[in-house]
């Protein structure tokens, strides 16, 4: 069984400061590992994805998570908030068989 | 032109009716799904179909339907509409990449 747990359902940042959002996964599977954005009234938007490879990933708008299996955590971080960056995060885990298993979303607030 | 479209973007319907959502995509994916957003509880999966003879229960299965008329178009009804399944439905394909693009949503209201 798949299930993922994002810790923080808003989290508010000055802009400029560090953005954290922090996701933990159960798979007994070796995961696909995902982050979604989604801006009011719009669909989701891949921020960027794990699969293989280098555990450090890279998306885009300056945003990069680490996958780290001794913590089952992917955690989303950007080192410095923008405005633009307000809108709710999703963390997700899929597998080889692409069933995907989305956590219940973190709002993101930027101030000014 | 959007790779998944769904339609309508926004409904009001009454208790008891039947409703159809569509979706439809250019992306030649074989993999289809139906995903409801409600506030607080992220993505839960309704039905999901891995070809077009492939049907699958998600999750949330009860009081839904669907329907794959091709690889390019997997519908979703409600047979008798509830008020608790007033959501923010979601369609989604996936290919190879591993992940999953979805369309813009549809905002259903059950009155």
């Amino acid at each position: 069984a798949q299930s993922v747990t994002q810790l923080g359902s808003h989290v508010s940042v000055s802009e400029g400061a560090l953005v954290l959002l922090r996701c933990n996964y159960s798979s007994s599977v070796p995961p696909y590992l995902f982050w979604y954005v989604q801006y009011p009234n719009q669909g989701l938007q891949l921020l960027l994805k794990y699969t293989t490879g280098a555990t450090l990933v890279k998306g885009i708008n300056g945003f990069e998570a680490e996958f780290k299996k001794s913590e089952t955590s992917f955690h989303l971080t950007k080192p410095s908030a923008h405005m633009s960056d307000a809108a709710e995060y999703f963390c997700a885990v899929g597998n080889n068989f692409n069933k995907f298993y989305f956590g219940s979303g973190t709002k993101l607030n930027v101030k000014p | 032109d959007a790779d998944v479209t769904q339609t309508p973007r926004n409904r009001i319907t009454k208790t008891g009716k039947r409703i159809m959502l569509e979706c439809s995509q250019t992306k030649g994916h074989d993999r289809m799904y139906w995903y409801r957003q409600d506030p607080g509880l992220g993505l839960r999966l309704i039905y999901y179909s891995f070809d077009v003879k492939d049907i699958n229960k998600g999750e949330i299965s009860d009081g839904y339907s669907v329907s794959r008329q091709a690889q390019a178009k997997f519908s979703l009804s409600l047979e008798s509409a509830i008020p608790n399944q007033t959501a923010l439905y979601f369609c989604a394909t996936s290919g190879n990449g591993a992940e999953a693009f979805f369309g813009q949503g549809t905002r259903l209201t059950v009155v």
